[in-house]
């Protein structure tokens, strides 16, 4: 199974700063790549797609990049309603899986 | 718009079985394949497998080969997952999530089950 790590596992930020989560591939995924976001007690909600693309409804203060084994996923100005914690996960290779999370706190 | 309601919780004792379902709404439930995951207490997600709620094909991790079956009523647009041979690893919060490009083998999920805990407890 392909690995995803996820770093750091955790931040502190403040409201309106830019926060940057990487995930990393122990191999190739091309851009098969898609980010949630999970807040405490609920489901996960689909982000971003496809490495780069944003889920219809979902912020533009969130954006993803990336490409082969390495992604960055970008709050590009922290609000409370983002607290919660992120998971990348991939798809190009079955079963799908995910990285561990990055829990953002205020 | 689009809704996936799960059964409640369940608890069950080690060597037991589960069956847990996801009623889908608000879409055309043969469309879009259902893929269920699941999230032990504090920790990450892990994929399942999904099932084509149109023809009823399957796909399953291999960890979970030979105790998970995916099945479906096309008339309750309702899908199930029954997980046998219960450990206590396998307590967890188990969802429905469905494929968000219809039609295919798509590993995007775009909404949702409310999630089931599934409690393994001698």
């Amino acid at each position: 199974d392909i690995q995803m790590t996820q770093s750091p596992s955790s931040l502190s930020a403040s409201v309106g700063d830019r926060v940057t989560i990487t995930c990393q591939a122990s191999q190739d995924i091309s851009e098969y790549l898609n980010w949630y976001q999970q807040k405490p007690g609920k489901a996960p909600n689909l982000l971003i797609y496809d490495a780069s693309n944003l889920q219809s409804g979902v912020t533009s203060r969130f954006s993803g990049s990336g490409s082969g084994t390495d992604f960055t996923f970008t709050i590009s100005s922290l609000q409370p309603e983002d607290i919660a914690t992120y998971y990348c996960q991939q798809y190009d290779h079955l079963p799908p899986t995910f990285g561990g999370g990055t829990k953002v706190e205020i | 718009q689009v809704q996936l309601v799960q059964s409640g919780a369940e608890v069950r004792k080690p060597g037991a079985s589960v069956k847990i379902s996801c009623r889908a709404s608000g879409y055309s439930f043969t469309s879009h394949y259902m893929h269920w995951v699941r999230q032990a207490p504090g920790q990450g997600l892990e994929w399942m497998g999904v099932i084509n709620p149109s023809g009823g094909s399957t796909s399953y991790a291999q960890k979970f080969q030979g105790r998970v079956t995916l099945t479906r009523g096309t008339s309750t647009s309702t899908v199930y997952m029954e997980l046998s041979g219960l450990r206590s690893e396998d307590t967890a919060v188990y969802y429905c999530a469905r494929a968000q490009a219809p039609y295919n083998w798509n590993y995007q999920f775009d909404f949702w089950g409310q999630g089931t805990l599934v409690t393994v407890s001698s």
